[in-house]
C-alpha cells in the first residue's frame, strides 16, 4: 500500500516568511498528488493538484508545489506567509489504476503563522 | 450546488447507543467515502463506495456499517457506539474517472461517553 509522509507535524513561520511543507510518497509509479487545507472546524478543501504535465503546480492563495519524481516528493511552498494561512495541511496521493478508493493521506502538518 | 452535505454537525452518544451519520452529494459522483480524523493520525478510511449498491471496507471498518442505495446518499451507521469512536467524521465524494480529486463535507463531530 501507498504511504505518504509529511515531515513535521507542526511548522511555525513568521508572517512574511517562506512557507515550506514537505511531502514524500512511496509509490514507484507517479500517482496523482494533492494538497488539501483544513481551517479550524471546517472540512478539507483542495489547495492544488498534480496529475500530468508541468511539474510546478500553482494553487489557490499563492501556494504552489513541485512534483519531483526522482525524489518522490511534492513539497508545498508559499513565498510569503499570511496570518490567514494558519491551518492544517494534508498531502494526499491517488494511486494510478484500480477501481477502489486508492486515496492515501499524510498525517497532516499544522501551520502556525507568528505575527 | 450544495456539494457534500453532512448531518448532524455535532452529536453526543452514550456507550452502546446506535446512530446514523448522513451524507449526501449533488454532483453525481460515483465514488463516496467515509473518513475519521483523530489528532496526529490524519484521515483514516472507514468505508467507501464506487457506485450505488457497491461498498467496501477501508482501513478501520470495525463498528461501522454503510449502504449505498442511491448515487446521492451514503449513510454511515454506528451499531453500538464506543468511546473509541469519538472522532470527527468526514464524508467525501469524487468522480470515478478524471483526476479523482475528492470533495469533502463539513464534518460531524461525535463524542461517545
Amino acid at each position: 500500500a501507498q504511504s505518504v509522509t509529511q515531515l513535521g507535524s507542526h511548522v511555525s513561520v513568521s508572517e512574511g516568511a517562506l512557507v515550506l511543507l514537505r511531502c514524500n510518497y512511496s509509490s514507484s509509479v507517479p500517482p496523482y498528488l494533492f494538497w488539501y487545507v483544513q481551517y479550524p472546524n471546517q472540512g478539507l478543501q483542495l489547495l492544488l493538484k498534480y496529475t500530468t504535465g508541468a511539474t510546478l503546480v500553482k494553487g489557490i492563495n499563492g501556494f504552489e508545489a513541485e512534483f519531483k519524481k526522482s525524489e518522490t516528493s511534492f513539497h508545498l511552498t508559499k513565498p510569503s506567509a499570511h496570518m490567514s494561512d494558519a491551518a492544517e495541511y494534508f498531502c494526499a496521493v491517488r494511486e494510478m489504476g484500480g477501481t477502489g478508493n486508492q486515496f492515501y493521506f499524510g498525517t497532516g502538518t499544522s501551520l502556525t503563522v507568528i505575527p | 450546488n450544495a456539494g457534500v452535505t453532512q448531518t448532524p454537525k455535532f452529536q453526543v452518544l452514550k456507550t452502546g447507543q446506535s446512530m446514523t451519520l448522513q451524507c449526501a452529494q449533488d454532483m453525481n459522483h460515483e465514488y463516496m467515502s467515509w473518513y475519521r480524523q483523530d489528532p496526529g493520525m490524519g484521515l483514516r478510511l472507514i468505508h467507501y463506495s464506487v457506485g450505488a449498491g457497491i461498498t467496501d471496507q477501508g482501513e478501520v471498518p470495525n463498528g461501522y456499517n454503510v449502504s449505498r442505495s442511491t448515487t446521492e446518499d451514503f449513510p454511515l451507521r454506528l451499531l453500538s457506539a464506543a468511546p473509541s469512536q469519538t472522532s470527527v467524521y468526514f464524508c467525501a465524494s469524487s468522480y470515478r474517472q478524471g483526476t479523482y480529486e475528492q470533495y469533502f463535507g463539513p464534518g460531524t463531530r461525535l463524542t461517545v461517553t
